[in-house]
């Protein structure tokens, strides 16, 4: 799987939109890009995950470079909720979960009030 | 919709002990994975159990075993306990297997004294 590089910590104000980055300049052409969260001491949760053409769902957006080799998730309005650590993770195509999602350090999202 | 849960929350073991931890997985699903989160450390892959057989595991020793019910209910074994296996224990599920949009359980947290 293609690595990622995200920022360690990244502050947001309360009712702003938080936008995080992740490079994965070496994605293929079938792996998609995955976004998952953690709150403290909780199970990771699913946010979203794309291709190549911008996502949108009731949790966030999923914004992709033309080139793949980068993108950016958006909180449109982050609250307290959202502080979690996110991870950025490319995988291939839905058969290729047989060796389980592995996560690096992801980035700290902390919302400021 | 009840979500994944896991058992027991918290689990104290001292070296050389067995340990057991158990997961139901969401009303459905058919395949559930194990990962290992050490403190400080990302999410590691452990074992898939998919239809009630082990379709693959990670790379940790053999001590780590584990096995799913008819009723798709799991269980993970830790025998011959060592310090370093204390850890937050994720069990998640999916509909069927492999998959990389996974529903998570809280988690056992495994303290090794």
């Amino acid at each position: 799987d293609a690595k990622t590089t995200q920022p360690t910590s990244m502050d947001c104000a309360e009712g702003r939109a938080a936008n995080l980055p992740c490079n994965h300049s070496t994605i293929s052409g079938n792996e998609y890009v995955y976004w998952y969260r953690q709150i403290h001491s909780q199970g990771p949760q699913y946010i979203i995950h794309g291709l190549k053409n911008n996502e949108t769902n009731e949790m966030a957006s999923l914004i992709i470079t033309e080139d793949r080799k980068s993108s950016t998730l958006i909180l449109p309005h982050a609250t307290l909720r959202d502080t979690a650590v996110y991870y950025c993770i490319v995988r291939p195509d839905s058969g290729g979960g047989a060796d389980g999602l592995t996560f690096g350090k992801g980035t700290h999202l902390i919302i400021q009030p | 919709e009840a979500g994944v849960t896991q058992s027991p929350t918290h689990l104290i073991k001292t070296r050389g002990q067995q340990a057991t931890l158990r997961c139901s997985p969401i009303s459905g699903h058919t395949s559930v994975y194990w990962y290992q989160q050490a403190l400080g450390l990302g999410l590691q892959f452990l074992l898939w159990y998919d239809e009630g057989e082990e379709r693959n595991r990670g790379n940790f020793p053999p001590r780590f075993s584990g096995r799913q019910f008819p009723n798709y209910s799991s269980e993970l074994n830790v025998n011959a306990l060592e310090l370093e296996d204390s850890a937050l224990y994720l069990c998640a599920s999916i509909p069927g297997g492999p998959y990389n949009e996974q529903f998570f359980g809280p988690g056992t947290r495994l303290t090794v004294l």
